[in-house]
């Protein structure tokens, strides 16, 4: 069936260090991938989106790319903060603009200063 | 900017009680959303509601369960009968035109 896959946390880093967070999923058609955040205490909030293959989604330094060949959308930062401590959810949604959300495992990022 | 908000944050209840969680989804939008998630477990998708009926639910969704969009503006899940299970993380979520879904805060239910 369709499902994301993310890689386990936590992943713990320094200030200023590069980040990345796999992400590989299976679904038939052509999804949609997100990645949510969740803060501290807080609901999950939208980090950036992509919805065709080559699509690159960006936002607040974060990076992901749409791989169809390798069915990925990893998310890159180049220098994180401590402030980026959270726990971070890959999805998917089928085709249609209005289907369900399947959520990955979450990641939890820990950046110590 | 608008956002999902829900109420209660927090809610305890006996086993065996019917519980009532509410969401106001954001204004015009038009697609919503319930999922859980268990402590430590993956966010799970409940149940879609559009035009005043389901539109997709889950397995996790049984009997026990059922939304309501009372009025214009509030989103309800009931969970008529909590089991332990049931203690979970609820978000509600919303979407106006295909992009993507906004979450509330969530409430967090436990039952004891």
């Amino acid at each position: 069936g369709d499902s994301v896959t993310q890689m386990e946390g936590p992943v713990t880093l320094s200030e200023e260090a590069f980040l990345t967070i796999n992400c590989t999923y299976t679904a038939t058609g052509y999804p949609s991938l997100f990645w949510y955040v969740q803060y501290p205490g807080e609901g999950l909030q939208l980090l950036l989106k992509a919805t065709k293959a080559d699509d690159k989604g960006s936002n607040k330094g974060f990076e992901a790319t749409y791989r169809k060949e390798t069915t990925s959308f990893h998310l890159e930062k180049g220098s994180v903060q401590v402030s980026d401590s959270a726990v971070y959810f890959c999805a998917l949604r089928l085709s249609g603009g209005y289907n369900k959300l399947i959520f990955g495992a979450g990641t939890r990022l820990a950046v110590h200063p | 900017e608008p956002e999902v908000t829900q109420t209660p944050s927090h809610q305890v209840t006996q086993m065996g009680q019917e519980v009532i969680l509410r969401c106001v989804p954001i204004s015009n939008h038009l697609y919503f959303y319930w999922y859980r998630q268990i402590l430590g477990q993956k966010v799970e998708f409940l149940v879609s509601f559009y035009n005043n009926e389901i539109s997709e639910k889950s397995e996790i969704f049984d009997d026990q369960f059922s939304v309501e969009r009372p009025d214009g503006s509030n989103f309800t899940l009931k969970i008529r009968s909590t089991k332990l299970e049931d203690s979970a993380m609820y978000f509600c979520a919303s979407i106006r035109d295909g992009e993507a879904q906004y979450f509330g805060p969530g409430t967090r239910l436990l039952v004891l």
